[in-house]
């Protein structure tokens, strides 16, 4: 069965620095990969896309993620933490079938520190 | 601003009873999907509706029920509600489905609390 793992709750790091968020899945096929973020009080927003073609993907607000298939993982980094990117990040996997449903993961909590 | 929109934006009831969210898409989006948020369940997929018609079905339980009208506008309907029923409630459309490709576009949520 598919699924998504975010092995991180909760991650503190201070503003400026480097930042990594872990996403492993379990698909039988190439996936199609997805991080959102949810600030507080807000819908889910896109960060960035996975489908095939450069396994390093540039997203919006200055993200990117790394497709790395022989570890099943999807990470998403940042170089460097702004205040306003305290927020929710949910990583998700496109379900296999002639649907578009996401499988998400339970979730990372990012907190920034001044 | 995605471009949908749910109401209402919060919702206070009493166990037991019948409740119904409502979902507007994107202009011109075909597909509709709920999805629940709950402090132990996480994010599931509940049930995906393409034009009118039911096209997948997630971890809904069977007193839940949704559909799709003519204007693709969508609703939820949530009855005999339970404690456990407490959680965020999203809408996400897309313009297409059978294409994960095609990005979703969430709504605010309805926050549902039964108590």
């Amino acid at each position: 069965a598919q699924s998504v793992t975010q092995p991180d709750i909760h991650i503190t790091v201070s503003e400026g620095a480097s930042l990594e968020l872990r996403c492993n899945y379990s698909y039988g096929a190439t996936p199609y990969l997805f991080w959102y973020v949810q600030s507080p009080g807000q819908g889910l927003q896109l960060l960035l896309k996975y489908f095939s073609g450069d396994t390093l993907v540039q997203g919006i607000k200055g993200f990117e993620a790394e497709f790395k298939r022989s570890q099943s993982s999807f990470n998403l980094r940042k170089p460097s933490v702004h205040w306003s990117d305290a927020a929710e990040y949910f990583c998700a996997v496109g379900a296999s079938g002639n649907t578009g449903k996401l499988i998400f993961g339970q979730g990372t909590t990012l907190q920034v520190k001044p | 601003d995605s471009g949908v929109t749910q109401t209402p934006k919060h919702l206070i009831t009493a166990t037991g009873q019948r409740v119904t969210l409502r979902c507007s898409p994107r202009s011109g989006d075909l597909s509709v999907y709920w999805y629940q948020q709950s402090l132990d369940q996480g994010l599931q997929f509940l049930i995906q509706y393409y034009n009118g018609e039911e096209r997948a079905k997630g971890n809904i339980l069977e007193r839940f029920s949704a559909q799709q009208f003519p204007d693709l506008h969508s609703e939820l309907n949530l009855s005999s509600l339970e404690l456990g029923d407490s959680a965020l409630y999203f809408c996400a459309s897309s313009p297409l489905t059978g294409n994960p490709v095609n990005e979703q576009f969430f709504g605010p949520g309805t926050r549902l609390t039964v108590l």
